[in-house]
């Protein structure tokens, strides 16, 4: 299966700064994902990663504070801006791997632990 | 709408058998999922079911879906110390979101020896 990882892999920022999150998968994938979890919290879908074209944000979530890139089929960037501390929580970069039975399956990075002061 | 649901905490001796229990609201899901979050890690991706079965059974993981009742279990046989997680839920969306899933808020695990 893809092997996806995460640059960088934990943080420490101060508020009002911006921190892009790398996602770098060793194959080509068609669907990128960039989730937030929050402390002692589930997962929530940020936004889909498209490529060539602006991503897909679900309701809660905009461009301005989380600029999103996916400039080819084995990269995308998050960025937070303008980071409070309530932007602290692990970032997760998915994918979903076509070449796998059950294509919907998304696989997950390691994550980024960002901690905002 | 769309809401997962497990119970936040369970805790199994070495040896015994654990079960992990989600409810679902969403009858369009066409793939469940579970994963597995240990500490300081991210999703391991354990298993998952395609809406059309009602059992799946990988190695001691056992999956049973009751569709009627929305309702997906995991059952880990022979539960080990290294078992100790948190197990996530999760239901791919239906057709207007193409590759969201929407997670249960998580089901700790504790192995006690």
């Amino acid at each position: 299966s893809a092997v996806i990882s995460q640059k960088p892999s934990r943080d420490i920022c101060q508020r009002g700064t911006s921190l892009t999150i790398q996602c770098q998968v060793d194959s080509q994938v068609t669907m990128m994902f960039w989730y937030r979890q929050q402390p002692g919290q589930s997962l929530t879908l940020i936004a889909t990663a498209n490529q060539g074209s602006e991503a897909t944000y679900e309701s809660g979530f905009v461009i301005d504070k989380f600029p999103i890139s996916r400039p080819n089929l084995t990269f995308s960037t998050l960025t937070v801006s303008n980071m409070s501390p309530e932007d602290s929580s692990i970032y997760l970069c998915s994918v979903e791997d076509p070449s796998r039975v059950g294509g919907e399956t998304q696989y997950f990075g390691p994550g980024t632990r960002l901690l905002v002061l | 709408g769309e809401d997962v649901e497990q119970s936040l905490f369970l805790s199994v001796r070495e040896g015994d058998s654990s079960v992990i229990n989600c409810t679902y609201t969403d009858s369009s899901s066409t793939y469940l999922y579970w994963y597995k979050q240990e500490p300081g890690a991210g999703l391991q991706l354990l298993t998952y079911i395609f809406s059309n079965m009602d059992m799946k059974q990988d190695q001691r993981l056992t999956v049973l879906l009751n569709k009627k009742d929305k309702h997906l279990s995991l059952r880990i046989a022979d539960t080990q110390t290294g078992d100790s997680a948190i197990y996530f839920c999760a239901e791919s969306h239906g057709s207007s979101n193409t590759g969201k899933l929407i997670f249960g808020q998580g089901t700790t695990l504790q192995v006690k020896p």
